[in-house]
């Protein structure tokens, strides 16, 4: 299985703020063949199911604001808020989607 | 745009088999470009794949649940299911069911269905 660690567990940000959280995978989820990270954040809402926000690594789901950006590649991934909105509260989870079992990282709840 | 809907009793005593359905609105289960998943969430913890399935029945678990877990599907009801045997309180979970492309990713959810096990 592929370990996912995600950090920090908990974040307090001021509104307009950067947000940063980080996951590493315990191997490569470089497909090469195609070179694409199959490396997905989503965030969850109180009383929601979790809903994608990036996959590949970097690429926005439609209807995602541009305040969210996905970066890294290999075993090294950071979602960044750049500019916290009330909104923006929630726990964000990575995702590997590069091999069953599908694993996620523990969650980083974002508070402001 | 699909609707998954989970289903099923939310309490479940020790040693029995818990079973969940999930009903699929507003698209074909019986679509070659979709797994049909099902995930949990224990109380105030983090995600747990349980496994998928494919429209023609072909199946992928969870190593850590295999044993236990039986998932299949009815493309005549637009339904797809799941089966988890001797269950024990580390089973209570909010189980959701999601629908996502090839890639594994999981795109569309049901709001979840909460299960206890207790005596």
């Amino acid at each position: 299985d592929i370990v996912m660690t995600q950090s920090p567990d908990s974040l307090a940000v001021s509104l307009g703020e950067r947000a940063t959280i980080n996951c590493k995978t315990s191997q490569s989820v470089l497909h090469s063949s195609h070179n694409k990270n199959y490396l997905a954040w989503y965030q969850q809402k109180p009383g929601q199911p979790p809903k994608v926000l990036i996959f590949w690594a970097s690429t926005r789901e439609s209807g995602v604001p541009d305040r969210f950006t996905g970066s890294g590649s290999g075993t090294d991934f950071t979602l960044t808020i750049s500019s916290l909105q009330p909104e923006d509260v929630a726990v964000y989870f990575c995702q590997q989607h590069y091999s069953t079992p599908l694993t996620f990282g523990g969650g980083t709840k974002v508070e402001i | 745009q699909v609707q998954l809907q989970e289903s099923g009793p939310g309490l479940v005593k020790p040693s029995q088999t818990l079973s969940l359905t999930c009903t699929v609105s507003g698209g074909p289960i019986g679509s070659d470009n979709y797994y049909w998943n099902w995930i949990r969430q224990p109380p105030g913890k983090g995600l747990e794949w349980i496994g998928h399935i494919f429209y023609s029945g072909t199946t992928s678990y969870n190593p850590s649940l295999r044993s236990r877990l039986t998932i299949s599907v009815d493309t005549s009801k637009n339904q797809f299911f799941l089966k988890l045997r001797s269950v024990t309180a580390a089973d209570t979970a909010l189980y959701y069911c999601a629908r996502g492309p090839l890639n594994r990713l999981l795109l569309s959810w049901g709001q979840g269905t909460q299960v206890i096990v207790s005596s």
